[in-house]
């Protein structure tokens, strides 16, 4: 069965760090990109970050570059979300998703969508 | 950034109307878009990627359609467990946008 389950979340003060996991099974992992979705409490769904198969392409939104990283091991059929200098603003549930990307054109383009999902694992910012 | 703007937020319709959901783009995204439905509680699931590719064992009540700028989703013949939220997302250039949803609500 193709699957990802997320862990590492929890409640962290302003300021903070944690690391999310998003680990892999059923599918030739070192094959596909993975993306971070977070969907705030209420909110609907924001891309967070996203890595491509062999992790030496990384894309992040203009709200957290410079204070989350994303990184993979495919030994381990896991990809990783370091996050810092966390804010009440990024309380979320945060997804990962295996994304399919190819360049087109130099870009990198996800033209089958994000296709597995996993449950999700809640981030709380607060003091 | 490409925004992504849905249309409307929230819809109410009866089991066995046809509902239509829009998807504006602030640029041209080619074909490179993607539907999602999110059920309360759960994970979003895809529906549709490259516009129009039904996903394998998504019922054919779903359906979409567009290019360049302007997308839509079409359920014909409403379900109840059709009740979800949709959303719709841009592939074409990162940074991936979501648009803000749709909840669809059966009367």
């Amino acid at each position: 069965e193709v699957q990802l389950l997320e862990s590492g979340g929890g409640l962290v003060q302003p300021g903070g760090s944690l690391r999310l996991s998003c680990a892999a099974s059923g599918f030739t992992f070192n094959s596909y990109a993975v993306s971070w979705v977070r969907q705030a409490p209420g909110k609907g769904l924001q891309w967070v970050s996203a890595i491509s198969d062999t992790g030496r392409n990384t894309y992040y939104a203009d709200s957290v570059r410079g204070r989350f990283t994303i990184s993979r091991d495919n030994s381990m059929n896991t990809v990783f979300l370091q996050m810092k200098s966390l804010r009440a603003e990024d309380t979320a549930v945060y997804y990962c998703a295996k994304s399919p990307m190819t360049v087109v054109r130099g870009l990198s383009r996800n033209y089958h969508g994000m296709d597995v999902w996993g449950q999700g694992t809640t981030v709380t910012v607060s003091s | 950034d490409i925004e992504m703007t849905q249309s409307p937020s929230s819809l109410s319709a009866s089991v066995g109307d046809s509902v239509t959901i829009t998807c504006r783009a602030s640029q041209t995204i080619s074909n490179y878009l993607n539907w999602y439905q999110q059920t309360p509680g759960k994970a979003p699931k895809l529906l549709i990627s490259g516009t129009s590719i039904l996903q394998s064992g998504v019922p054919s009540r779903f359906s979409g359609s567009g290019s360049g700028t302007e997308f839509t989703l079409t359920i014909t013949s409403l379900q109840v467990e059709d009740l979800a939220s949709y959303y719709c997302q841009q592939g074409y250039i990162t940074p991936l946008t979501f648009g803000g949803g749709t909840k669809v609500e059966i009367k």
